[in-house]
């Protein structure tokens, strides 16, 4: 079993429309959760950053962490077409020597 | 604007020849590190540094090279002996874990 597994996509959703982007995970000693956005031939860029279970909410999106479940999801409220990315989970435990797994991505197209 | 520059955009390396990709940041931040993506296979580690002259190798390490020699600056340099070079680089820093910014990425191609 991968330690992180994402569904690579694509997932076209009509502008307006909720969007939810998940990751499920195996490693019960992860604790922060990261998801990042990659527009085409750029650098991801941090987008919501959170540590142990709950909610997280900032602006259209809201970041949700069942670390019961091993699942992390992401959900973008009213998507407009610059939402249109790839977006990656990440995970890592505590410790400063623990790396962060990412995800492969997931390609989301918003039409509009 | 604190961020992370890297250069050049494109690249293009020959057979046999040495290539180093720059990666410059005024954020400060103690830790930086380098990433390689290819389609399909998500970011992939090479090496990682959390402290000036001092860096450690990732999960695909070989074939390159790295220094930390200032702060600000961790540059990294593709040798022949890394038998696919073509890909995406991504270079990243850190003040903490997880919170990664990350630069706009060179993209190597081997002609």
């Amino acid at each position: 079993q991968k330690e992180v597994e994402q569904d690579p996509g694509p997932l076209s959703v009509p502008e307006g429309a909720i969007v939810s982007l998940n990751c499920t995970y195996s490693n019960s000693a992860f604790q922060y959760f990261m998801w990042y956005r990659q527009y085409s031939r750029k650098g991801p860029e941090l987008l919501m950053y959170t540590y142990s279970s709950g909610n997280k909410e900032d602006g259209r999106f809201t970041a949700q962490v069942d670390k019961s479940s091993k699942y992390i999801s992401l959900f973008i409220r009213d998507s407009q077409p610059s939402d249109s990315a790839t977006y990656l989970c990440a995970m890592s435990g505590v410790n400063r020597d623990d790396k962060i797994i990412f995800g492969k991505g997931t390609r989301l197209h918003i039409l509009p | 604007d604190g961020g992370i520059t890297q250069s050049p955009k494109y690249l293009f390396r020959k057979e046999g020849q040495n290539v180093t990709l720059s990666c410059e940041q005024n954020l400060n931040h103690d830790a930086m590190y380098w990433y390689r993506q290819d389609p399909g296979q998500g970011l992939r580690l090479i090496y990682y540094s959390q402290i000036v002259n001092d860096f450690q190798k990732g999960d695909i390490a070989e074939g390159y090279s790295v220094s930390r020699e200032k702060k600000e600056s961790f540059p990294l340099t593709v040798t022949s002996a890394q038998k696919n070079p073509t890909a995406f680089y991504l270079c990243a820093s850190s003040p903490q874990q997880g919170r990664y910014t990350f630069g706009s990425g060179t993209r190597l191609t081997v002609v």
